[in-house]
Formats: structure tokens, C-alpha cells, sequence
């Protein structure tokens, strides 16, 4: 059974209109990432929550912005969507800093 | 900050033969390297993981070694299979800290 969701799988919008993906778990684990992956290329971290506590990367455009209103899910909210975001979104979860991250399948992102 | 580098980037084998993906890292403190298969469509499924005070690990048809004098890593597997065929990412990470930092990933091809 998948222990990490992530729905939908494919997402299509427009060009600068507003896109939710969002990610569940069943784990109960207190660390939630986002990713983004573009074709042949390893994960790019955008930010992450350790329970409520939110890091954004450096480098994550402020266009990506993240919700974590309990454990179990996580929300990626891209407000004005370009050209250069279609990719593969990826939810990851950890319990703790030691212990390994548990993808989820991804949602693919198209831009029109 | 860390660095991972790895090889090759594409592997093509026939099946029945062995297989075997190199990692390098930079930083010293590093001291948890995981490896993810990522299939077509798919999530990055964690397949072995190996830490620091530990020099080899096997699972079935997969072992993990590390050298921590020469910083580097690698992924064998025997026996390879249609299956296999996939692209693996290395990683490294310093478990007291967030982020963990991928390889470029190598697409791997099992021959029949």
C-alpha cells in the first residue's frame, strides 16, 4: 500500500493560472519535502517542513509556496505558473534527520 | 557545501551481468549515503543505504560500499535482470542536517 500519496498524478493548467498539488502520508513522519525534477535530471529540494517549522531554499522562486496543516498532508501552491515549471513534483517524508526519505510517485505538471 | 559526483551516467549491461555505479563526495561529515531506483513515471524508491561506520552492506543482489578515506561510494549489482533496468541516484547526506544531496542519477539498461 502506498504510504506516500500524492495527488493528482498528472496536472495540467495555464499559463499563470493558479496550481494546488498535494501530498499525503501514512506514515506519522514529522519531516515533509518538496521536490521538483525535470527530465534526466536528480531532485531539486524547494523546502521542507520538520512538523510545523517551514525551510524554503535559497534558491526556490517566490512563486512556490508550501501549507502544512497537519501531519498527514502537505500542499505545493504555485501562483503564477511559467513555461519553466512544467515538471515532475515530487513529496518526500522522513522521521527524523537519521533516517531515510519516502518518495511518492509524483505528480507531473504540464503548462499550457 | 556537499558535492556528489557519479558514473557513469548511462550503463548498458546484458542481463545476467553484473553492474556497478561509482559515487563521489566532498564533505567529510557526510555519514548516511542512501541509493534510489527511480522507474519510468515513478518515485525514487530507496533500495540500499549504507553509514559511515560500516564499510559494506549486501541485499540479496545488491551491496554498497564505502571508502570514507577516499570519499567515495558505489552500488553493485549481480546477476542483473530486465527489471533492474532503471536510472539510480546516489546520495549523501550529514545526518544531523536537513538536506540530502543527490548524485546526477545513471540510467541504467538490462539487455534480455
Amino acid at each position: 500500500d502506498a504510504m506516500v500519496i500524492q495527488n493528482p498524478r498528472y496536472q495540467v493548467t495555464q499559463f499563470g493560472k493558479p496550481v494546488t498539488l498535494s501530498c499525503s502520508q501514512t506514515l506519522n513522519h514529522n519531516v515533509m519535502y518538496w521536490y521538483q525534477q525535470k527530465s534526466s535530471q536528480a531532485p531539486k529540494l524547494l523546502f521542507h517542513y520538520y512538523d510545523k517549522d517551514f525551510n524554503n531554499e535559497a534558491d526556490t522562486p517566490d512563486n512556490f509556496q508550501s501549507r502544512r496543516p497537519n501531519t498527514s498532508f502537505c500542499f505545493l501552491d504555485i501562483r503564477s505558473p511559467g513555461l519553466g515549471d512544467a515538471a515532475m513534483y515530487l513529496c518526500a517524508t522522513q522521521m527524523g534527520w537519521d533516517q531515510p526519505q519516502h518518495f511518492g510517485d509524483g505528480t507531473r505538471l504540464s503548462i499550457l | 557545501g556537499e558535492n556528489v559526483e557519479q558514473h557513469p551516467s548511462t550503463l548498458s549491461v546484458q542481463e545476467g551481468d553484473s553492474a556497478v555505479i561509482k559515487c563521489t563526495y566532498s564533505d567529510s561529515a557526510s555519514n548516511y549515503f542512501p541509493w534510489y531506483k527511480q522507474e519510468l513515471g515513478k518515485g525514487p524508491q530507496l533500495i540500499i543505504d549504507i553509514r559511515s561506520n560500516v564499510g559494506e552492506k549486501k541485499d540479496q543482489r545488491i551491496a554498497v560500499t564505502l571508502n570514507k578515506t577516499a570519499k567515495h561510494f558505489s552500488l553493485h549489482i549481480t546477476e542483473t535482470q530486465p527489471e533492474d533496468s532503471a536510472v539510480y541516484f546516489c546520495a549523501a547526506k550529514e545526518t544531523s542536517y536537513d538536506k540530502v544531496i543527490f548524485g546526477p542519477g545513471t540510467s541504467l539498461s538490462v539487455i534480455p
